[in-house]
């Protein structure tokens, strides 16, 4: 069964650094992959996907994504936080089960952006 | 275009009563996922429906869950005789079709915060 792995529960960066948030997935082939940002007391929005092609993609609110095959990875990254950007993000791997495309969520990296 | 709309917001329920979630999909759209978000979780896909047809069950509890999506009006999410255990935040989500390559990302709903006392 396909799996997601985000290491870090926590980051915390200061406002105008980079941040890098990761993710790392189990899967017998090439999977479909989307980051989701969910800011307190909302729902899941997405900011990228990658289903094939170039393996950076880039998505919204400045937001990027680099998709290594070979260390079963798609990180998530930002040259600049803003306050902003203070929220949940989950990676995602949806992969074909039984006949539908289901995902299967992270369990969530909390970011906490410093003034 | 009005988004995925889920009432209520918050539902206080005593263990041993009933739950009942909706969810009202984006215009045009014909397939809804529901999740289950535990404390200090990620989602975690519970079933997927199109109208009338529930198509992948394979997430929800064997027992006391059960989701329907009518010809008409919400999709439904129902918990009979809640647990401690069931207190979560639901979502919904709905798309437009599901295509090969999944090109059609879901769109989510705000969720429902359900309380069992």
């Amino acid at each position: 069964a396909q799996s997601v792995t985000q290491p870090d529960i926590h980051i915390t960066v200061s406002e105008g650094a980079s941040l890098e948030l990761r993710c790392n997935y189990s899967y017998g082939a090439t999977p479909y992959l989307f980051w989701y940002v969910q800011s307190p007391g909302q729902g899941l929005q997405l900011l990228l996907k990658y289903f094939s092609g170039d393996t950076l993609v880039q998505g919204i609110k400045g937001f990027e994504a680099e998709f290594k095959r070979s260390q079963s990875s798609f990180n998530l990254r930002k040259p600049s936080v803003h306050w902003s950007d203070a929220a949940e993000y989950f990676c995602a791997v949806v992969t074909l089960s039984g006949g539908s495309y289901i995902p299967t969520f992270g369990r969530g990296t909390s970011l906490i952006v410093h003034p | 275009n009005a988004g995925v709309m889920q009432n209520p917001r918050h539902l206080v329920r005593r263990r041993g009563q009933e739950a009942r979630l909706r969810c009202s999909p984006m215009k045009g759209h014909s397939h809804v996922y529901w999740y289950r978000q535990l404390p200090e979780e990620g989602l975690k896909f519970m079933v997927y429906l199109q109208k009338e047809n529930i198509i992948d069950e394979s997430g929800m509890p064997k027992e006391r869950f059960s989701a329907e999506f009518p010809k008409e009006g919400p999709s439904i999410l129902r918990i009979q005789q809640v647990v401690r255990g069931d207190s979560a935040a639901y979502f919904c989500a709905s798309s437009p079709v599901q295509g090969v390559g999944f090109t059609d990302e879901q769109y989510f709903g705000p969720g429902t915060r359900l309380t069992v006392t």
